[in-house]
């Protein structure tokens, strides 16, 4: 099965700092990677699919890049609601196995 | 407006059976490309995908916990309903139900709140 590691497992940033999140597979999965939000004591929320579309309703200073093994997450612009695990997803088959995820902090 | 609420237990003992309904609305898991998935979240852990089914009727299940899942479907009710046999501690968790399209392939969209099963004598 393919596994999913991200890093780094937590960071903490400045308002306004440009931050980014690395996803990587184990074994090739296209574009078949999702990012979701987690705030905490919240539902996941579908950020990105396809490894760079934004869900509807998503604010513009979130992006997702990458292809094959190795993906990214950036908020261009971290703002305080913000604050949340992220976690990546692979949906190409299954098991749809998530990472174990990027805790985001403020400064 | 799509929702899915998932409801059973919030206590289990160890060695029980757990069962968990999903009901939803807003979508029927007739249409094709619907398919409706279990994830669960140990308090302060990761998300941790468990199973799946389609609208025809095919289903996944994570190779870990295969022996101990079953999940089906009933359509006449918009229900979806996941069992976990020989439940232990290290099962506690919130257990979210969610909606997934397939071909083409797409992640889940819609999530349940979530229910916290706690495993314990």
């Amino acid at each position: 099965d393919i596994q999913m590691t991200q890093f780094p497992s937590s960071l903490s940033a400045s308002v306004g700092d440009r931050v980014t999140i690395t996803c990587r597979a184990s074994q090739g999965i296209s574009n078949y990677l999702a990012w979701y939000q987690q705030i905490p004591g919240k539902v996941p929320k579908l950020l990105i699919y396809a490894a760079s579309t934004l869900q509807s309703g998503v604010p513009s200073r979130f992006s997702g890049s990458g292809s094959g093994t190795d993906f990214t997450l950036t908020i261009s612009s971290l703002q305080p609601e913000d604050v949340a695990t992220y976690y990546c997803q692979k949906y190409d088959r299954a098991p749809h196995t998530f990472g174990p995820g990027t805790k985001v902090g403020i400064k | 407006q799509i929702t899915l609420k998932e409801s059973g237990p919030t206590v289990v003992k160890p060695t029980q059976t757990l069962t968990l309904t999903c009901s939803f609305s807003g979508f029927s898991l007739s249409t094709t490309r619907v398919g409706v998935g279990w994830i669960r979240q140990p308090p302060g852990k990761a998300l941790e995908w468990l199973a799946l089914i389609y609208w025809d009727d095919d289903y996944r299940y994570s190779p870990s916990l295969k022996s101990r899942l079953t999940i089906t479907k009933d359509l006449s009710k918009n229900q979806v309903v996941l069992t976990m046999t020989n439940m232990d501690p290290v099962d506690t968790a919130t257990y979210y139900c969610a909606r997934r399209l397939s071909n083409p392939s797409f992640p889940f969209d819609y999530w349940g709140q979530g229910t916290l099963v706690t495993v314990s004598s």
